[in-house]
């Protein structure tokens, strides 16, 4: 199969940076995706990799290393409205471009 | 722009029912995909349509169909509901464009019970 991995809970203070680490099997990879979910809402876009290196966009940036099938997510100046779900999903040639497969996604709890 | 839109938002079946759920995309998006979100199993792909025809389809039974219509609205279905089909199921759409980066936008979702 085609695994992603990522830690299944972390919590952080107010104010603080955060990482969220994502593994995957690199074999046919085509890009990766970033997603935010809060509680019984749908999943939003944050970001999307396909070249390695550090992709920013305000307060979230992410990484992405092809040949170590690692990417993180990173928050910076964490707020109380980033407690959520992150979900890390991979776009794999083999199965489709469209056909993502997630990560069981990780829950962030940010504490005041 | 709006965004994607799925009805119903919530639905209750017994098991042995079917049911159609329903996914209008963003304007001018051609791709539309399917994902069954559940506490035990997270998200999983269950298919993508494009140009009213299936171009994908993940690892699940039959009785998981779907389509789309030529103004890339799409619907899937589930027959002989079993108790287990108790998730939540997301509906995405894509531009599809050349070159683009493909994103998926991700509408509010069909909460489905079966009892």
């Amino acid at each position: 199969g085609q695994n992603i991995d990522q830690p299944t809970e972390m919590t952080a203070t107010e104010g603080a940076i955060v990482q969220i680490n994502c593994t995957y099997q690199t074999s046919g990879f085509n890009g990766l995706f970033w997603y935010q979910q809060h509680a019984g809402e749908a999943p939003t876009f944050l970001s999307y990799n396909v070249l390695d290196g550090l992709e920013e966009k305000g307060r979230f940036s992410s990484f992405l290393s092809r040949s170590k099938g690692y990417s993180y997510l990173l928050l910076k100046e964490l707020q109380m409205k980033d407690s959520a779900s992150y979900l890390c999903a991979v776009s794999y040639k083999g199965t489709g471009r469209r056909a993502l497969t997630f990560g069981s996604g990780t829950r962030l709890q940010v504490q005041p | 722009k709006a965004g994607v839109t799925q009805t119903p938002r919530y639905l209750i079946k017994t098991r042995g029912q079917q049911v159609t759920l329903s996914c209008s995309p963003i304007s001018g998006h051609r791709s539309v995909s399917w994902y069954q979100q559940t506490p035990g199993q997270g998200l999983q792909f269950l298919f993508e349509y494009f140009s009213e025809t299936q171009r994908n389809k993940g690892n699940f039974p039959g009785r998981f169909s779907g389509r789309q219509f030529s103004n890339s609205r799409s619907e899937m279905n589930v027959s002989t509901l079993e108790l287990g089909d108790s998730a939540l199921y997301l509906c995405a759409s894509s531009l599809d464009g050349q070159g683009g980066t493909d994103t998926q936008y991700f509408g509010p979702g069909t909460r489905l019970t079966v009892l």
